[in-house]
């Protein structure tokens, strides 16, 4: 059974830090990751996608993905109290189904 | 509308009714994707469409669940001779062609007393 597995937190970084969010996924042939914010009481949106080893870089964003050890993760430089949310991660095997599994999310504050 | 259209936003009903929820995609959207979150809790799938077909109905927790789409928009799930644990909020999807959801509609939720 495919695995998403995510501290649920709460992480807590002071405003102006780097926010580091983890998750790790059991399903070895996992082709594309996926990263959706999710505000309290709100539906998701997704926020950035990666394919490939490596870092991705949008804005204050970076997801980095390590498919050797099987991890992904999301980079929120510069975290401001509105970036304060659950962040859920996506995992999505090539072939067969097309639907992602997702991790039951870490909840970020950000304090002022 | 240029988003996901849910309807209705809230819903209360009592334990043993039938409940029909729907769901308008983005214009244009063949995948659509209908997914669970209980208080507290992550995504849970239910069902997912490619046009009108639905190649994966694994998530269907029961057979009082049910799904159709049609005309390659408007979808509605169906839950009959609900349960207090059907309790959640009931989101939408949609992609363009498939893939990841992309766009998630407001959600309906629906609390079985």
């Amino acid at each position: 059974q495919k695995e998403v597995e995510q501290n649920s937190g709460p992480l807590s970084v002071p405003e102006g830090a780097i926010a580091s969010l983890n998750c790790t996924y059991s399903d070895r042939v996992s082709q594309s990751f996926f990263w959706y914010r999710q505000y309290s009481g709100k539906s998701p949106e997704l926020i950035m996608s990666i394919y490939s080893n490596g870092d991705k870089e949008d804005g204050r964003f970076t997801a980095q993905l390590n498919k050797a050890s099987q991890y992904v993760s999301l980079l929120i430089r510069d975290s401001q109290p509105s970036d304060s949310a659950t962040y859920l991660c996506a995992v999505r095997t090539s072939g067969g189904s097309y639907i992602p599994t997702f991790g039951r999310g870490t909840s970020l504050i950000v304090h002022p | 509308g240029a988003g996901v259209s849910q309807s209705p936003s809230n819903k209360v009903t009592e334990k043993g009714k039938d409940v029909e929820l729907r769901c308008d995609p983005i214009s244009g959207h063949t995948a659509l994707y209908w997914y669970r979150q209980r208080l507290g809790q992550g995504l849970e799938f239910l069902i997912y469409f490619q046009g009108n077909s639905a190649p994966d109905k694994s998530g269907l927790p029961s057979d009082r669940f049910s799904a159709e789409r049609t005309g390659e928009s408007v979808s509605t799930l169906t839950i009959q001779r609900t349960q207090q644990e059907d309790s959640a909020v009931y989101l939408c999807a949609s992609s363009l062609t498939g893939g990841e959801p992309q766009h998630f509609g407001d959600g309906t939720r629906l609390s079985i007393l």
